[in-house]
């Protein structure tokens, strides 16, 4: 069964550091999705992605985010200088068009800023 | 405001007893509703989801779900319990009808399971 993959599985960075996140989507899925995990909090939405841009974006997705599709296969969430409080567990998920939005996550991207 | 709510933080149940994991939402119009289980360590793997139609949801193991518009309700049930469903439950909306709209998660009801 297809499945969305991401690397690495465990990210340490020191705070001011760039880090680049790495997501596999499904194959023949056109949306794709981030999100984090803060350690003992919900699961909350960072960016939304389609058709090579941004569809829509939370507050917590400032300037020092950014994603991009440099492929037809990959797709990445970029933090350009971390900072302690982006210490969280990062999902890749993707969907399909017709399908009410339903989503797949990778495993996610523990990532922790020190 | 519009929102997710699942009430238990925390819920404990012996090995063959039935589960219920409680899952309000508060937006004005029926948006797309699922049910995601987190175990340790894991990614999110969806459960089940509900777009229109029967209430009563069928998901993967063993796993159902009844949408009831006049509660604002999405609960998720299991009429007997194994070790391994302990996990964490998130039930999630899609808040309005939107190619590639965003997920908004309710904080999540961790089981643990008593042998």
């Amino acid at each position: 069964e297809p499945e969305v993959t991401q690397t690495p599985s465990h990210q340490v960075t020191q705070m001011g550091q760039e880090v680049i996140l790495r997501c596999v989507p499904i194959s023949n899925h056109l949306y794709f999705y981030w999100y984090r995990q803060i350690l003992g909090q919900k699961v909350e939405f960072l960016v939304s992605f389609y058709n090579n841009e941004i569809s829509e974006k939370s507050e917590i997705f400032d300037d020092q985010f950014s994603v991009e599709r440099p492929d037809g296969s990959n797709f990445t969430l970029k933090i350009r200088s971390t900072k302690l409080e982006d210490s969280a567990m990062y999902f890749c998920a993707s969907s399909e068009p017709g399908t009410g939005n339903e989503q797949y996550f990778g495993p996610g991207t523990r990532l922790t800023v020190t | 405001a519009q929102s997710v709510t699942q009430p238990d933080i925390h819920i404990t149940v012996s090995e063959g007893a039935s589960l219920e994991l409680r899952c309000n939402y508060s937006y004005g119009a029926t948006p797309y509703l699922f049910w995601y289980v987190q175990s340790p360590g894991q990614g999110l793997q969806l459960l089940l989801k509900y777009f229109s139609g029967d209430t009563l949801v069928q998901g993967i193991k063993g796993f159902e779900a009844e949408f009831k518009r006049s509660q604002s309700s999405f609960n998720l049930r299991k009429p007997s319990v194994h070790w391994s469903d302990a996990a964490e439950y998130f039930c999630a909306v899609v808040p309005f009808f939107n190619q590639g709209g965003k997920l908004i998660f309710g904080q999540g009801t961790e089981l643990s399971v008593k042998p």
